[in-house]
């Protein structure tokens, strides 16, 4: 079946660093998801992209999608305190149902 | 957030009892999804429904089973709970005209 991989698992950075989470399906993904989960929380959505190569900006937040449709990731520029979390991505691909398949998640940790 | 409660948000159990957990939402959507996380392991799909009667199980669906008899009401039944059932458990919905899912605040499962 589908796999989404996402590296890494942790990441540890200095508040005012940047971070970057990557994630790679074994399969064609007809769109990829990514969102955050606070610790003790919730899995909260960020962003959906669509489109070969598409690239979206949320303030600090760049997601990207790549050419083939099998790999995504996410850059936070400067990181904060409020950035601390786990951060998922999520794929589907065409027919499955409107079901899909999350990578491990990367946790990140910030240092004030 | 979406309109999606879960009961009970915390249980103890022992091994060998029954146990349901309830996924309950107030938009009308028809696509209700149950999954687990697990350090490690992110987050995976057991079961998923797309309509009142019609569900389908998901990648780890074994020693689960699922019930839709009303659109706002999805239950989770573990028939006979056993330690490795221990989890986090998330109930989420579809929005409309996207893939993007709507968690619900989590039950955490601890079964003895």
């Amino acid at each position: 079946g589908q796999q989404v991989m996402q590296i890494p698992q942790y990441q540890h950075v200095q508040e005012g660093e940047d971070f970057t989470t990557y994630c790679n399906s074994s399969t064609t993904l007809s769109n990829i998801q990514w969102y955050k989960q606070r610790p003790g929380g919730h899995p909260v959505f960020l962003i959906q992209l669509v489109k070969s190569g598409e690239v979206k900006k949320q303030k600090r937040l760049t997601f990207q999608f790549g050419e083939a449709k099998k790999n995504s990731s996410l850059h936070i520029t400067a990181t904060q305190t409020t950035d601390v979390g786990t951060y998922f991505c999520a794929g589907r691909s065409g027919g499955s149902n409107y079901k899909l398949t999350f990578g491990k998640g990367t946790l990140l940790t910030v240092n004030p | 957030d979406a309109g999606i409660t879960q009961s009970p948000r915390h249980k103890v159990t022992e091994t060998g009892t029954p146990v349901t957990l309830r996924c309950h939402q107030t938009e009308n959507h028809r696509y209700m999804y149950w999954y687990r996380q697990d350090p490690g392991h992110g987050l995976r799909l057991i079961h998923y429904s797309y309509g009142v009667k019609d569900t389908d199980k998901g990648e780890v669906s074994d020693g689960y089973s699922v019930s839709r008899s009303k659109t706002e009401d999805f239950l989770l039944t573990l028939e006979s709970a056993t330690s490795s059932q221990t989890s986090v458990y998330f109930c989420a919905i579809k929005g409309l005209g996207a893939d993007t899912q709507y968690f619900g605040p989590g039950t955490r499962l601890t079964v003895l």
